[in-house]
């Protein structure tokens, strides 16, 4: 595709609810990666994909959380018993290979009620 | 945490030159000095990098000085499309794990 895409755009969950956000890279790109973005603050790192490689895992909040890229291109990052805190926005990016500019997608904004 | 300074808003009039600064005091010598923009309800997008020479491309400039403690990103002629946060990060250039701080807030006003 033009861009890395994101699905759905817009997630409302219930506390306790699991979710499961979707990304998918610019085809070719090698490197993955998922930010988490509170409301006025910068994104944060969550995790981090060479390929079907998870590498980094470091940003994970909790075990609640969990993200894969079993065939080395489309990713899912799942949240299971969501909470209130959990509601921000979820932003993908991928590059061509480690070290290169990323590409954002325009992100999942979820909202846990 | 985040490795760069940036104040936290600036102004600018539209068609006029925006300097965006940036402080990365503790920068290592094989990190390279990212600039990202973000508009707002958008993911960020990528503007300009450098590692010790000033560099230019159709968006933007990057000033690094001598010491590469600091740098600066021109907007030579900003219109309103570029009010946006902006992110000034150093990045090993190893993995491109961004570690994003607070940023700019760059209002442009007609």
């Amino acid at each position: 595709g033009a861009g890395v895409s994101q699905s759905p755009r817009y997630k409302v969950a219930k506390r306790g609810q699991d979710v499961a956000l979707r990304c998918d890279p610019i085809s070719g790109h090698v490197s993955l990666f998922w930010y988490q973005q509170a409301l006025g603050q910068g994104p944060e790192f969550l995790t981090y994909f060479q390929n079907e490689a998870q590498l980094d895992k470091s940003g994970l909040p909790s075990d609640r959380f969990f993200a894969e890229r079993p065939e080395g291109s489309v990713s899912t990052l799942k949240i299971q018993r969501t909470q209130q805190e959990d509601s921000a926005v979820y932003l993908c990016a991928s590059s061509f290979r480690g070290g290169e500019k990323l590409f954002f997608g325009s992100g999942t904004q979820l909202s846990v009620l | 945490d985040a490795k760069t300074t940036q104040p936290p808003s600036m102004d600018c009039a539209e068609g006029r030159a925006a300097n965006l600064p940036c402080n990365h005091s503790t920068i290592s010598g094989n990190e390279y000095v990212y600039w990202y923009r973000q508009i707002h309800s958008q993911g960020p997008q990528y503007i300009i990098h450098g590692l010790k020479n000033n560099e230019t491309n159709e968006m933007a400039s990057l000033i690094i000085t001598e010491d590469r403690k600091s740098s600066t990103l021109i907007l030579p002629h900003a219109t309103l499309r570029d009010t946006a946060v902006y992110y000034c990060i150093v990045e090993s250039g190893n993995t491109g794990k961004l570690i994003f701080g607070q940023g700019t807030t760059l209002q442009v006003k007609p």
